[in-house]
């Protein structure tokens, strides 16, 4: 398996509070994503980076904020956290994109409650 | 913007019965496919990839998936399902845009497909 960790693994938080996820490579990929995985929406992409401090947004950006200082870590921000959060976050790396060995690796997840 | 469609949201089957999962997607261009695994409270798994040449590729477990570009299709195929193939199966496309602007490996996920096999 990747080197991919993230924490917390578990959380419940309250409405209004700011929450930050974790992911964590020991494999120096350049490119990381985060995803929300929800019931019959499979996995959608929250925000990327790729490369230290360049990220952009992906489809289901709003209420959520990423920094990437270094290339092993890649933090997702819930300024507020809300109800409608409340889902299973993947992080995924990636060495490359566009050459045959793009296939993204996914970290084993954490699960946000908000109440 | 590109989508990706699942047929079926629950599929139940017994053991040594055929499988095929459905997938369709939307985007003109130059795209690479990929169907995941994820079995029960694990993470997603790469079942297998296409990228070029071969429409017809293989993954592990004995699972396969053909390309038939015309028809904007991926579909996953196991000639005999066994009871530890249950999980949910995820088909993901990755659009390579043309010149002028760049999809950085960006996925796009079906819905999911809950496979159920009884023994």
């Amino acid at each position: 398996d990747a080197g991919i960790t993230q924490s917390p693994r578990h959380k419940v938080t309250e409405t209004g509070t700011p929450v930050t996820l974790r992911c964590h490579q020991t494999e120096n990929h350049r490119y990381m994503y985060w995803y929300r995985q929800d019931p019959g929406h499979g996995l959608r992409l929250i925000h990327y980076s790729y490369g230290v401090k360049d990220t952009d947004k992906g489809e289901v950006s709003d209420g959520y904020s990423v920094s990437r200082s270094k290339t092993e870590d890649f933090l997702l921000t819930l300024e507020s956290a809300t109800s409608s959060q409340t889902s299973v976050y993947f992080c995924a790396i990636s060495e490359s994109w566009r050459s045959a060995g793009n296939e993204q690796f996914f970290g084993p997840g954490t699960r946000l409650t908000v109440l | 913007a590109q989508s990706v469609s699942q047929h079926n949201h629950h599929v139940i089957l017994s053991e040594a019965a055929s499988l095929e999962l459905g997938c369709n997607y939307s985007y003109g261009g130059t795209v690479n496919l990929f169907w995941y695994v994820q079995y029960p409270g694990q993470h997603l798994q790469l079942l297998l990839k296409y990228f070029s040449g071969d429409p017809l590729v293989k993954g592990i477990k004995g699972f396969e998936a053909e390309f038939i570009k015309s028809k904007f299709s991926f579909n996953l195929r196991k000639p005999s399902v066994q009871w530890s193939d249950t999980a949910e199966y995820f088909c993901a496309v990755n659009s390579i845009t043309n010149a002028g602007g760049t999809s950085y490996g960006k996925l796009t996920f079906g819905q999911g497909t809950i496979l159920t096999v009884h023994p």
